[in-house]
């Protein structure tokens, strides 16, 4: 079993829809989640951090944890054609940091 | 601040040689992990440095090594090449247990 699991997609939203981007993770001891952004041919962009459970805003982005069902989500409202990326969600365990697959996303005009 | 560099951006070898990829850490940041992602693919984790020493490696052959130096950089080295090993080459540094992790923008290794 892989310590994250997230569904790759491809996921297809029209403009101005909720996106919802989930991972489940295994290992309680993961205290830290974090979602990237990841353009083609480009280094994830760090999108948001939490360590604890419960909902951070930041604009359209929301992250959600569940740490009771091991179970994170990356929220997007009103979503944008340049919102069109893949989405990894990573846990950390002490400084281990490890990756799901990512969600390949695109939102079409 | 400058965020983390990697070096090269691109490099293309041949089938047989050896790489070297280079990345600086945000300043501060002690830790250094590697990863490789190879076109449509996830990231798959290749080794983790934190002061200086090798902390994990994930499972790849051991023609794939590093080492981290004292001011905190990173080199990743790729010997014998295979066709396979083309892929973007990416660079994150943390600092503090639990802190955040940047990346950089990958070197994008060719091999012909």
């Amino acid at each position: 079993q892989k310590e994250v699991e997230q569904d790759p997609g491809p996921l297809s939203v029209p403009e101005g829809a909720i996106v919802s981007l989930n991972c489940t993770y295994s290992n309680s001891a993961f205290q830290y989640f974090m979602w990237y952004r990841q353009y083609s041919r480009k280094g994830p962009e760090l999108l948001m951090y939490t360590y604890s459970s419960g909902n951070k805003e930041d604009g359209r982005f929301t992250a959600q944890v569940d740490k009771s069902s091991k179970y994170i989500s990356l929220f997007i409202r009103d979503s944008q054609p340049s919102d069109s990326a893949t989405y990894l969600c990573a846990v950390i365990s002490g400084s281990r940091l490890t990756f799901g697959e990512g969600t390949q996303l695109t939102v079409n005009p | 601040e400058a965020g983390v560099t990697q070096s090269p951006t691109h490099l293309i070898k041949t089938r047989g040689q050896q790489a070297t990829l280079r990345c600086s850490p945000i300043s501060g940041h002690t830790s250094v992990y590697w990863y490789q992602q190879a076109l449509g693919l996830g990231l798959q984790f290749l080794l983790w440095y934190d002061e200086g020493e090798e902390r994990n490696r994930g499972n790849f052959p051991p023609r794939f090594s590093g080492r981290q130096f004292p001011n905190y950089s990173s080199e990743l080295n790729v010997n014998a090449l295979e066709l396979e090993d083309s892929a973007l080459y990416l660079c994150a540094s943390s600092g503090i247990q639990g802190d955040e992790a940047f990346f950089g923008q990958g070197t994008r290794l060719t091999v012909v």
